[in-house]
C-alpha cells in the first residue's frame, strides 16, 4: 500500500526564520513520483515541485529547497527566510504512472508565518 | 478564463438530494482529475479522465457518485442521495498531458474547489 505521512500538523514561525516540513512515504514500487503542493487560504492547490524516484539530486528554487533521501523514504521541504505570504497548508504527494496518474496526498502541514 | 473554474463555489443541500458539481478545465487540457478534501485532511483521488473517457474511477466511494466529460472538456461530478458524510471540498484539476507521463515540470492546475455541505 502507498502512504504519505506528514507528521507535523502545524508549524508557527516568525518571519525570516527557516522552516522545514517533513514528508515520509511508503511504497514497494521502485518507480514513483513525489510532489509538493501549496494550498493558500483561497483553496486552490499550487504545484511546487515534482521529483522521480531515480533522481535523488536535491533541488533549490529561490527560497525553497527540497531534500530527497530514498534511504529514509523522505522528501523534506525547507523554506528559507520565511515570509508572511508563505502562510498556507503544504501537501506532500506520491504518484505512480501505472496507477492511473492519481496522487496519494499526506495530511498536510499548516505553516503560519507571523510578522 | 485562464485557470480551472469550478461552479458553484459553495453548495448547501439537504440529505437525500441530488447535486451536480461542474468543472471547466484549462482550454486544451486533455487530462482532468477530481479529488475530494475533507476538513483538515489531504485531497483524496476520485476519478481521472483522459479525453472523454474515465481512465481510472477507482476512487469513487460508491455508486452514488458518478462523473462525466461528454465532449472532453467540461466535467460534471454527480452525487445522488447525498449523505452528511459527503460534505467536503471537491477539487478539480487539469493538465495538458497525463500528470505522470510528462516531463519533470508537468503539472496539474487545480481549481478553487466546490465546498459541499449536506445538512
Amino acid at each position: 500500500a502507498q502512504k504519505v505521512t506528514q507528521a507535523q500538523t502545524e508549524i508557527s514561525v516568525v518571519e525570516k526564520e527557516d522552516v522545514t516540513l517533513d514528508c515520509v512515504y511508503e511504497t514497494r514500487d521502485t518507480t514513483y513520483y513525489l510532489f509538493w503542493y501549496k494550498q493558500p487560504p483561497s483553496g486552490e492547490l499550487v504545484f511546487l515541485i515534482r521529483r522521480n524516484s531515480f533522481d535523488e539530486q536535491n533541488e533549490i528554487s529561490g527560497r525553497y529547497s527540497w531534500n530527497f533521501q530514498k534511504s529514509t523514504s523522505s522528501f523534506n521541504f525547507t523554506i528559507t527566510a520565511s515570509q508572511v505570504v508563505d502562510s498556507a497548508v503544504y501537501f506532500c504527494a506520491l504518484g505512480f504512472e501505472d496507477a492511473g496518474n492519481k496522487l496519494t496526498f499526506g495530511g498536510g502541514t499548516r505553516v503560519l508565518v507571523k510578522p | 478564463g485562464a485557470g480551472v473554474s469550478q461552479t458553484p463555489s459553495n453548495k448547501v443541500t439537504e440529505k437525500g438530494k441530488y447535486v451536480e458539481l461542474r468543472c471547466d478545465p484549462i482550454s486544451g487540457h486533455t487530462a482532468l482529475y477530481w479529488y475530494r478534501q475533507s476538513l483538515g485532511q489531504g485531497p483524496e483521488f476520485l476519478i481521472y479522465f483522459q479525453g472523454t473517457g474515465a481512465a481510472d474511477d477507482s476512487g469513487l466511494p460508491n455508486d452514488r457518485f458518478f462523473a462525466v466529460r461528454p465532449e472532453g472538456s467540461v466535467s460534471t461530478l454527480k452525487i445522488q442521495r447525498t449523505e452528511r458524510g459527503d460534505s467536503a471540498v471537491y477539487l478539480c484539476a487539469s493538465s495538458s498531458i497525463p500528470m505522470l507521463s510528462g516531463g519533470l515540470n508537468t503539472e496539474a492546475f487545480f481549481g478553487q474547489g466546490t465546498r459541499l455541505t449536506v445538512v
